[in-house]
């Protein structure tokens, strides 16, 4: 079946530097890729759409220039968490769609996601 | 505002039983509603989906039962393995859902017991 690889799964750094996390899908190309975030006994909120090739979107009271997200190919999508705060901390998991198969309701591929902890 | 939820956080059910688990909506928009089933550790994956013109999705062990003039969904599980021990997400896809825009509920954590 079709694999998200998503890494680092997990990342602790200190307040105010900047972590970079990266989602790639393995067998398949993605021309969107999708981020959330999960708090503890939320659910998946989601932060952004990525779209291969141009600027992604944002939903509203996500910072874009706090979650910078880059979409260079149709295999990989990064999401930097610049100047992270404790705040920040918490679960970000990214998804993908397959370009072939992006019927509808087809389902997305999700990554295992990268747990952030910001000291 | 939540869209989607699940009111129960858990789940505690005897292997061989049926579990059901429950999702309510508010968005009328939504065309698609689906379950995706998550581990610890892992991201979630896909379990099974079902269509607004469908009121019924069966998939092997797992059936999901829609009732729109409800705005409520349940994915019923039979019979239940301590496999399917997981946290289950319900999610809703509104119509013109080109960008795939899901949203999830909070997710009910199911534990079976063998």
């Amino acid at each position: 079946g079709a694999v998200v690889s998503q890494h680092p799964s997990r990342v602790i750094c200190k307040s105010g530097t900047s972590v970079k996390i990266e989602c790639r899908s393995l067998d398949f190309q993605a021309t969107t890729m999708f981020w959330y975030r999960q708090f503890p006994k939320q659910s998946l909120m989601l932060m952004a759409t990525s779209n291969e090739g141009s600027k992604a979107t944002y939903e509203q009271g996500v910072e874009k220039d706090k979650f910078l997200i880059n979409h260079a190919s149709l295999t990989l999508s990064t999401l930097t968490v610049t100047s992270a705060h404790p705040e920040d901390s918490s679960f970000y998991i990214c998804s993908a769609r397959d370009r072939l198969r992006a019927r509808v309701n087809s389902p997305l591929h999700f990554g295992n996601g990268t747990r952030l902890t910001v000291t | 505002d939540q869209q989607v939820k699940q009111n129960s956080p858990s789940l505690s059910v005897q292997e061989g039983r049926i579990s059901i688990l429950n999702c309510d909506y508010t968005n009328s928009m939504f065309d698609y509603f689906l379950w995706y089933k998550k581990y610890p550790a892992e991201g979630p994956t896909f379990l099974i989906s079902i269509s607004s013109i469908k009121d019924k999705n069966e998939d092997g062990r797992f059936t999901v039962f829609l009732n729109k003039s409800a705005k409520h969904l349940s994915l019923h599980i039979v019979p239940s393995q301590p496999g399917d021990s997981a946290v289950y997400f319900c999610a809703g896809l509104p119509s013109g859902g080109s960008n795939y825009k899901l949203t999830f509920g909070k997710g009910t954590l199911l534990t079976v017991n063998p």
